[in-house]
């Protein structure tokens, strides 16, 4: 069964521009979460959708936003980009929703650059 | 969220057995035990989880208190490949896939 694919692995984008990530789950798996990582800051929750809804959502602003289509497939998009924006980008997947008893499969990431 | 304390750092030796603490004080009842490790350049890699018994996979063992306070994260015999940071983890049932990831115990093996 294949993984987690992220979709670019790397990125260099300029301050102002918008971006969007892209994320296929693995084939089943209807619950997608995003994170942002930062030598700073750690692994940070970003949302998290399931059944094409959000279902929970981090302490972020509203320039980063998400959606997921009915294969299950999710975007992350980030707008008006800022250099505090340069991350790796982790898109995560599960069966279920909520049930603590499920583990979730993580993808590669994609490595943001901001200029 | 009730909150983990791990070490920042650990040493190990190849092919000896490494026990990666973890203090969880504030658990409750409902809050499953689980572990994440990041290897150097990857996403995060599920290692093992667990309520209340004591848990074996093919990667690990988690032995978890009486008292669900701490859990050890237990490699029977650490490579080379095992070097990451390995983080403990609660999630409670019912609230959502999100995962409050700490600083984690980054895992050092020396051959």
């Amino acid at each position: 069964k294949a993984g987690v694919t992220q979709t670019p692995r790397y990125l260099i984008k300029t301050r102002g521009q918008q971006v969007t990530l892209s994320c296929s789950p693995i084939s089943g798996h209807r619950s997608v979460s995003w994170y942002q990582q930062t030598p700073g800051q750690g692994l940070q929750f970003l949302f998290e959708y399931f059944s094409e809804t959000q279902r929970n959502k981090g302490n972020f602003p509203g320039r980063f936003s998400g959606r997921q289509f009915s294969n299950s497939r999710s975007e992350m998009n980030v707008s008006t980009l800022e250099l505090g924006d340069s991350a790796l980008y982790l898109c995560a997947s599960s069966y279920r929703l909520g049930l603590a008893d499920y583990e979730q499969y993580f993808g590669p990431g994609t490595r943001l650059t901001v200029t | 969220d009730a909150k983990t304390t791990q070490p920042n750092s650990m040493e190990s030796n190849e092919e000896e057995p490494v026990h990666l603490p973890c203090n969880h004080s504030t658990i409750s009842g409902t809050d499953y035990i689980h572990w994440y490790r990041q290897l150097p350049s990857q996403g995060p890699e599920y290692v093992i989880h667990g309520l209340t018994s004591n848990v074996n996979n093919r990667m690990a063992s988690l032995a978890i208190a009486e008292d669900r306070k701490s859990s050890t994260l237990i490699l029977h015999r650490a490579t080379l490949r095992d070097a990451a940071v390995y983080y403990c983890i609660l999630r409670l049932n019912n609230a959502g896939n999100m995962l409050t990831f700490g600083g984690g115990t980054r895992l050092m093996v020396k051959p």
